[in-house]
């Protein structure tokens, strides 16, 4: 079981655009369309921004978009919020198991 | 409301064991795979284990393989993790968090959490 690659942090200023690159391998993020992001801010619960790659929860902007190429998923954010600083993780199904990124700090300047 | 709502952390000896519960309302608890997530001080999010609708079907992160057992009660709507052999790498916050397999295939509702302290 192998854990996702995202970069440590991303940093970005009141409505700029920020991507957030998430590694896996062909047996997770490349083998399946199970691909989710969440956001967390400190001391709360995670939350569900983006599942099946692209798709947005009710609820979440819709400048709050995700993509994937081969086994690279990302996740965009477009004109940044103050509120938007927080942790992000991605996740993907792989066959048996979920596998999660080690998390990306977005710190909004 | 839709909703989870953990119980059960606490301190707890090395070797030590511990059983959580996660109690689901607003939903229809028998139609959704259910999960257990962790995340140690500072850390990021870890998979610890999942169970199928049904509960015939139970998955193990390979940290808590043969040491943790998940479970489900259809009648009183709540999930279970049972720790044994604690040891102080699962020092950490435990969500449960719920999987809907018709629809998002995400963890789409998630619990605030509930503390694992494993320290003499």
């Amino acid at each position: 079981q192998s854990a996702l690659t995202q970069p440590r942090s991303v940093s970005g200023s009141p409505g700029q655009s920020v991507t957030i690159s998430c590694t896996g391998t062909s047996s997770d993020v490349g083998g399946y369309n199970y691909v989710s992001w969440y956001q967390q801010h400190p001391g709360k619960a995670p939350k569900l921004m983006i599942y099946h790659v692209t798709k947005r929860p009710s609820g979440v902007p819709d400048r709050v978009s995700g993509s994937k190429s081969g086994s690279t998923a990302s996740l965009t954010i477009s004109g940044l919020q103050p509120e938007d600083e927080a942790d992000y993780y991605c996740c993907s199904f792989a066959g048996s198991y979920w596998a999660f990124g080690g998390g990306t700090k977005l710190t909004v300047l | 409301e839709v909703q989870v709502l953990e119980s059960g952390g606490g301190l707890v000896q090395p070797g030590g064991s511990l059983r959580l519960s996660c109690a689901a309302s607003g939903f229809t608890f028998s139609g959704y795979g259910m999960n257990w997530v962790r995340q140690a001080p500072g850390k990021g999010l870890e998979w610890v284990s999942g169970i199928s609708i049904s509960g015939d079907s139970t998955y193990y992160g390979d940290s808590v393989k043969g040491r943790f057992t998940i479970s489900r009660d259809k009648f009183k709507n709540t999930l279970y993790l049972q720790m044994n052999s604690l040891g102080a790498e699962d020092t950490a916050v435990y969500y449960c968090a719920r999987v809907n397999w018709n629809d998002k295939h995400a963890f789409d509702i998630w619990g605030q959490g509930t503390m694992v302290t494993v320290s003499s």
